[in-house]
């Protein structure tokens, strides 16, 4: 069965703290993977697309990157703007699934 | 670009009641696709259209729900009896197709409570 899983639930941070944010997977024919962040009271707003294993994407402090199982969301320096829930998805077989995402809090 | 729009922001309603939520995409866009967002199952597709054609709609919860999309600037979800277990956050995406297609635009979405 198709799954996303998403690690830490919960995550809080003092600016400038680096870390990580994990996307597992597991779905038959990858077609791609996505993350995006939901601020409070507001829709998803995208963020990357990664394709295939090996790639990156970066964006001001957020590089994502992805393997055969799994995605980091590697946030450098963060400031208490890049608080937010984060959302992977992956398309397999014609189906979307999002994961439950992680509650990020950067603290001044 | 307004982005995509939907109606309305919130809706309190009573169980056995009829809902109707509605949904303009971008213009352009050729892709629709109604999700609903609650804490404990997180965000779920609905169902999704393609050139107002419905593509998939195996994330219906049963035959209380059903959309339409009568042209590429319109859509509807409707819940018909709606029940308590029907409260959630429902929004509207839309895309381009192509490689990057997978890019989606949502609405604010409509915050549905039923009593």
């Amino acid at each position: 069965e198709d799954q996303v899983t998403q690690s830490p639930e919960a995550l809080r941070l003092q600016e400038g703290e680096s870390s990580s944010l994990n996307c597992s997977y597991t779905v038959s024919g990858l077609r791609g993977l996505f993350w995006y962040r939901q601020d409070p009271g507001k829709g998803p707003e995208f963020l990357f697309t990664l394709y295939s294993a090996g790639e990156e994407k970066e964006k001001e402090r957020l590089k994502a990157t992805l393997t055969k199982k799994e995605s980091f969301l590697h946030i450098t320096a963060p400031k208490p703007e890049d608080s937010a829930t984060y959302l992977c998805a992956v398309i397999g077989t014609y189906k979307y699934i999002f994961g439950t995402g992680t509650r990020l809090k950067v603290l001044a | 670009d307004a982005g995509v729009i939907q109606s309305p922001r919130h809706e309190v309603t009573e169980m056995g009641q009829e809902v109707t939520l509605r949904c303009k995409p971008i213009s352009g866009h050729d892709y629709l696709f109604w999700y609903r967002q609650t804490m404990m199952r997180g965000l779920e597709l609905l169902i999704y259209f393609n050139n107002n054609v419905p593509i998939d709609d195996s994330g219906m919860p049963e035959d209380r729900f059903s959309a339409k999309m009568p042209n590429a600037s319109f859509s509807t979800l409707k819940i018909q009896p709606s029940e308590p277990r029907d409260s959630a956050v429902y929004f509207c995406a839309s895309s381009l197709a192509g490689r990057s297609y997978n890019e989606q635009f949502f609405g604010p979405g409509t915050r549905l409570t039923v009593l």
